[in-house]
């Protein structure tokens, strides 16, 4: 079955340095997203992307965070300048076209520890 | 905005026993997924069932849309059942939203 990839599976860093969290959605998916997930708590939506260009943010994505896919396969969130409240489970998602533009599969996610 | 609440927020079974977890949302919807977290952190599709009812071996999950609600159907609970159970709904477009969860935990 087509999985979404992620990575790293878990990364540590200090406050006010830069992440980068890769994503590999499923081939023929066209949607694209980013999810958090603070420990003990709600999964919540951040980002969503369609055709090169951020279709939906909620409150949460400010301007340190940020989106690209840049080649063909690969999906990124980047945050500019980490924070200790960034610490959380970050997971991407991707979905196909028509009727299957419903269907999110996500990956196993990345965390995030900010210390 | 979409409320989902799932309920109960916390459960423990004995394994092999059956359970019924439930998830309410405030509005209709055209999609409805169930995911399992399991003790890893990873999260992973049961259910695609934005109405009706699908069984994938010892799981089940019916919704209701005309009632706003989904239950989902662990028969013969095992220990790697264990972890939290999400209902998600979207709002607006392919969003979605997460209710709270069950976290559910099977004893031996």
């Amino acid at each position: 079955e087509p999985e979404v990839t992620q990575t790293p599976s878990h990364q540590v860093t200090q406050m006010g340095q830069e992440v980068i969290l890769r994503c590999v959605p499923i081939s023929n998916h066209l949607y694209f997203y980013w999810y958090r997930q603070i420990l003990g708590q709600k999964v919540e939506f951040l980002v969503s992307f369609y055709n090169n260009e951020i279709s939906e943010k909620s409150e949460i994505f400010d301007d340190q965070f940020s989106v690209e896919r840049p080649d063909g396969s690969n999906f990124t969130l980047k945050i500019r300048s980490t924070k200790l409240e960034d610490s959380a489970m970050y997971f991407c998602a991707s979905s196909g076209q028509g009727p299957g533009a419903n269907v999110l599969t996500f990956g196993a996610g990345s965390r995030l520890t900010v210390l | 905005g979409i409320q989902v609440e799932q309920s109960p927020p916390d459960l423990i079974l004995q394994e092999g026993a059956n359970s019924t977890l439930r998830c309410n949302f405030s509005d209709s919807v055209n999609n409805l997924q169930w995911f399992h977290q399991n003790p890893w952190g990873q999260l992973i599709n049961l259910f695609y069932i934005p109405s009706g009812t699908k069984q994938n071996g010892r799981l089940s999950a019916t919704t209701v849309a005309t009632e706003r609600y989904s239950l989902l159907y662990i028969s013969s609970s095992q220990t790697t059942d264990s972890g939290v159970y999400f209902c998600a709904v979207p709002p607006a477009g392919n969003m979605l939203t997460f209710g709270g969860g069950t976290r559910l935990m099977v004893k031996p």
